[in-house]
C-alpha cells in the first residue's frame, strides 16, 4: 500500500461547480498535512497547510480527520483558473515530506 | 528574490555519461530537499539538507546518484552514469526551517527535465 494516496481523476468539471478531493495516508503518527498545486509542466506550489480544525481560504476548504487518517480539499465555485494537479502532501518526521500521486482537475468552460 | 533556481532547464544526454544539476535556494534558507518526478512514480524525495549537511539520503536510488551541498548557496545533484530510467524531472526545493512562519512550506525551483537516450 502506499503512503499517500489520492483518486488520479482526472475530475472534470463545468465552471461554478463544486468538487472534492480525498487523501489517505498509512502512517498514523504523521505530524503535518499539506495542499499542493501543479500546473502543467511547472513545479508544485504550496496552496494551503490542513489544520486539525479544518481551514478555509476563499474557495478552498480543507479537513483533517485523524482517526482515520484522511484529508479532504474542497473547492467552491470552480475556474478555469482551478485546472491543475493536486498533491497531497504528509510530514512524518523531521523535513521528510511524502507526496501524493496527485489528483487532475480540468474545469469546462 | 529570484525563488530557487535550477540549471540547466532541459538535459539530453546518452546512457553512460555523467549528468550535474545544479541549483541555488533561496537565500537564508536552512534546508534544501531533492526531488524527482516520473509519471509512473510521482515526486519522490531523493535526499535533503540542513545547513549544508544532508540529513536524509534514504531516497537516493544507487551509488551512481550523489549530491552535494558545498555552501549555503549551492547544490549538485550528479548521476554517474546515466541510464534511460534516469529520465524525469529534477526539483530542487528549499524552505525556512524551524523558528519561522512558514517553516514548513517548501519553495520549488523550475525543475530540470533530463533524457537519456
Amino acid at each position: 500500500r502506499k503512503e499517500v494516496e489520492q483518486d488520479p481523476g482526472p475530475f472534470n468539471v463545468p465552471e461554478g461547480a463544486t468538487v472534492a478531493f480525498n487523501c489517505t495516508y498509512s502512517n498514523s503518527a504523521s505530524q503535518s498535512f499539506f495542499w499542493y498545486r501543479q500546473d502543467c509542466r511547472k513545479e508544485p506550489k504550496l496552496l494551503m497547510s490542513v489544520y486539525s480544525s479544518g481551514n478555509e481560504d476563499g474557495r478552498f476548504t480543507a479537513q483533517l480527520n485523524r482517526a482515520s487518517q484522511y484529508i479532504s480539499l474542497l473547492i467552491r465555485d470552480s475556474k478555469l483558473s482551478d485546472s491543475a494537479t493536486y498533491l497531497c502532501v504528509v510530514n512524518n518526521y523531521g523535513q521528510n515530506f511524502v507526496f501524493g500521486p496527485g489528483t487532475r482537475l480540468s474545469v469546462l468552460p | 528574490d529570484a525563488g530557487v533556481i535550477q540549471s540547466p532547464r532541459h538535459e539530453v544526454t546518452e546512457m553512460g555519461q555523467e549528468v550535474t544539476l545544479r541549483c541555488k535556494p533561496i537565500s537564508g534558507h536552512d534546508y534544501l530537499f531533492w526531488y524527482r518526478q516520473t509519471m509512473m512514480r510521482g515526486l519522490e524525495l531523493l535526499i535533503y539538507f540542513n545547513n549544508n549537511v544532508p540529513i536524509d539520503d534514504s531516497g537516493m536510488p544507487e551509488d551512481r546518484f550523489s549530491a552535494k551541498m558545498p555552501n549555503a548557496s549551492f547544490s549538485t545533484l550528479k548521476i554517474q552514469p546515466s541510464e534511460p530510467r534516469d529520465s524525469a524531472v529534477y526539483f530542487c526545493a528549499s524552505s525556512p526551517g524551524w523558528g519561522r512562519a512558514t517553516y514548513n512550506e517548501q519553495f520549488f525551483g523550475p525543475g530540470t527535465r533530463l533524457t537519456v537516450l
